[in-house]
């Protein structure tokens, strides 16, 4: 298995332009939820999802953007990218039986100017 | 809402002394507690968790952590810390389906 995979590790983005993060599972995981990670703050729930078709929004949603269309992929969408979101973003994916912990993507690391 | 405290910043311990990371939440119910660490650069990995039954819990690379329900703590220990220990390191509470809070981290430093 290759657990939780994101692309890419790396982006460069002005202010104003749009992209897509991209997170994919291949654990059958019901859950999968995107993470901001910045300095001083831990990690911080973008959006979740616990089914293809359902989405919901976390702790800090705004400029944000999230589907899901199957199991095992859970994309991340900035419409209009601005310096705030500079950040490191994780992907995580769990089951949703028992003590589920969420195993956690290598990260992007998101700059924007 | 649930929320996760670490007290601690920053921790430096020299390289074969003793560790304790603290971790203080809120929550309501029962909770699903987990301490997680990021190697620099690094993903997130699972240390250990807790959820019922016995209140010191076992993970890997030889950390330990002890739930304790009257201080709302759980505290992460290692009995000697090895140089490859340092690491930021993350406590957590489940919520929900399976929402994690997380902490704002401990960065461990250790000198030789």
């Amino acid at each position: 298995n290759a657990g939780v995979t994101q692309t890419p590790k790396f982006q460069v983005l002005k202010t104003g332009q749009s992209m897509t993060l991209q997170c994919a599972q291949d654990m059958n995981h019901e859950y999968m939820s995107w993470y901001r990670q910045d300095p001083g703050m831990g990690l911080r729930l973008i959006h979740y999802s616990v089914g293809a078709g359902i989405t919901d929004q976390g702790e800090v949603p705004n400029g944000y953007n999230v589907s899901r269309s199957t199991t095992e992929d859970f994309p991340l969408r900035l419409l209009s990218a601005a310096p705030s979101q500079t950040s490191v973003y994780f992907c995580a994916s769990s089951t949703m039986k028992g003590v589920n912990e969420q195993y956690f993507g290598p990260g992007t690391r998101l700059t924007v100017t | 809402a649930q929320s996760v405290t670490q007290p601690d910043i920053h921790i430096t311990v020299s390289e074969g002394a003793s560790l304790e990371l603290r971790c203080n939440y809120s929550y309501g119910a029962t909770p699903y507690l987990f301490w997680y660490v990021q190697s620099p650069g690094q993903g997130l990995q699972l240390l250990l968790k807790y959820f019922s039954g016995d209140t010191l819990v076992q993970g890997i690379k030889g950390f330990e952590a002890e739930f304790k329900r009257s201080q709302s703590s759980f505290n992460l220990r290692k009995p000697s810390v090895h140089w490859s220990d340092a690491a930021e390191y993350f406590c957590a509470v489940r919520a929900g389906y399976s929402t994690l809070t997380f902490g704002k981290g401990t960065m461990l430093l250790v000198s030789p």
